[in-house]
């Protein structure tokens, strides 16, 4: 069955970097996409990116570019977000789901990682 | 960007009623290609969204058929014929017409 699972919640100082990876099973890696969605504490969902795994092709939400940078290891089959110069405002739950862009459907996704940026 | 907008954002509902939620775009979200991209998931409680329709209208995988949705191009309704007990939690909309994908602001659906 399709699953994907994230690492453990991280604790992170403000100015910090956290990647977040996202281990897939259950399916060909490489025949969908990855994409990256946060929730804020008591918030609603923030789409934040999209990786093709296939040709490595990104798009990101311009809020975060220049501090997101999303990868994947096809050998492993895992997809990382890393995100840079933390804020107290980056302190959420970040989940990554599976997807195929001609549908835009994010169809199975992750159990979430806690994020918290405090000092 | 586009916006997206729900209402209501908190729906009582009584099991076995019907209930439905609006779900409006800034913009058109019809394609020329003859889709609407608009989806729909549902967070329960304490779990990670899920999905329940792609392309405007069409149910995911395993989601029972008392699910539907009408509309096009910048105003759709998700309609559940009769409520059930599993069907609580906060339902959003998103728009994936272009980047970035936007999400509306969820509707709470919890029992009377």
């Amino acid at each position: 069955q399709v699953q994907l699972v994230q690492s453990g919640a991280e604790v992170k100082k403000p100015g910090a970097s956290v990647k977040v990876s996202c281990k897939a099973s259950g399916y060909t890696f490489s025949s969908y996409g990855i994409t990256w969605v946060r929730q804020a504490p008591g918030q609603g969902l923030e789409w934040m990116a999209w990786i093709n795994v296939h040709n490595g092709n990104t798009n990101y939400a311009q809020k975060n570019q220049g501090r997101l940078t999303m990868t994947t290891d096809t050998s492993t089959s895992t997809a990382y977000m890393e995100l840079r110069s933390l804020r107290s405002d980056d302190t959420a739950v970040y989940y990554c789901a599976r997807g195929r862009w001609e549908l835009r459907d994010f169809d199975f996704w992750g159990q979430g990682t806690l994020v918290t940026v405090s000092s | 960007d586009i916006v997206m907008t729900q209402s209501p954002l908190s729906l009582p509902v009584t099991p076995g009623e019907p209930a439905s939620i609006s779900c409006r775009s800034s913009q058109s979200l019809l394609h020329s290609n003859g889709n609407n991209y608009l989806a729909w998931y549902l967070q329960k409680p304490g779990q990670s969204p899920q999905l329940l329709v792609y392309l405007g209208s069409n149910r995911a995988s395993g989601v029972p058929d008392r699910f539907s949705v009408s509309g096009s191009g910048t105003g759709f309704t998700l309609k559940i014929s009769r409520v059930e007990a599993e069907d609580v939690g906060v339902y959003y909309c998103m728009q994936t017409l272009e980047t970035p994908f936007t999400f509306g602001p969820g509707t709470k659906v919890d029992f009377k």
